[in-house]
């Protein structure tokens, strides 16, 4: 059992470039979330999904957007990275009023 | 809208010393609250949690949480800290709408 799966673990990407991290669970959970880790912030919520086909924003959603188009699969992307945007990034999956399941994370550098 | 409050940043212990993690927390209604632990490069592994009962619930590793709803508090303890507890330590909230709302976490060094 996989439980929560992302990739790419590690990603360098230049000021103005996009990209997508991907996160896969096979736990039929209804809810996923983005957050993202800095050094003294904590987990910030990105976005996150309440089933297939929703999505909805967190505490940090810009710059960033989401699809959730199967659900098993919930998708993050940058459309124009910036340096600001360089963190530890961690999906999550969870059942209704249960705990979160992580993935191992993805360390994204913008330079 | 809820927040979660962890007052220190860093604390130091010695091993086999008790160990007493603070957590505060901002939530109009019942909070569910947790406690995760992450070490170094890794992920975040669930501690503990209390959604209603007892105030005193128990966790993995030796880990248990006291509830006080007048306080807003959902402190962590452990009464003999081990070498392998230094890691850090995020207290969350999650609200009716099933988000996780996580403190700014306590880094715990062990020193022997």
């Amino acid at each position: 059992n996989a439980g929560v799966t992302q990739t790419p673990k590690f990603r360098v990407l230049k000021t103005g470039q996009s990209m997508t991290l991907l996160c896969a669970q096979d736990m039929n959970h209804e809810y996923m979330y983005w957050y993202r880790q800095d050094p003294g912030m904590g987990l910030r919520l990105i976005h996150y999904s309440v089933g297939e086909g929703t999505t909805a924003k967190g505490e940090v959603p810009d710059g960033y957007n989401v699809s959730r188009l199967k659900k098993q699969n919930f998708l993050l992307g940058l459309e124009s990275a910036a340096p600001s945007q360089t963190s530890v990034y961690f999906c999550a999956s969870s059942g209704p009023f249960e705990k979160l399941f992580f993935g191992s994370g993805t360390q994204l550098s913008v330079l | 809208a809820q927040s979660v409050t962890q007052p220190d940043i860093h604390i130091t212990v010695s091993e086999g010393a008790s160990l007493e993690l603070r957590c505060n927390y901002s939530y109009g209604a019942t909070p569910y609250l947790f406690w995760y632990v992450q070490s170094p490069g890794q992920g975040l592994q669930l501690l503990l949690k209390y959604f209603s009962g007892d105030t005193l619930v128990q966790g993995i590793k030796g880990f248990e949480a006291e509830f006080k709803r007048s306080q807003s508090s959902f402190n962590l303890r452990k009464p003999s800290v081990h070498w392998s507890d230094a890691a850090e330590y995020f207290c969350a909230v999650l609200n009716t709408g099933n988000q996780f709302y996580f403190g700014t976490g306590t880094s715990l060094t062990v020193i022997p």
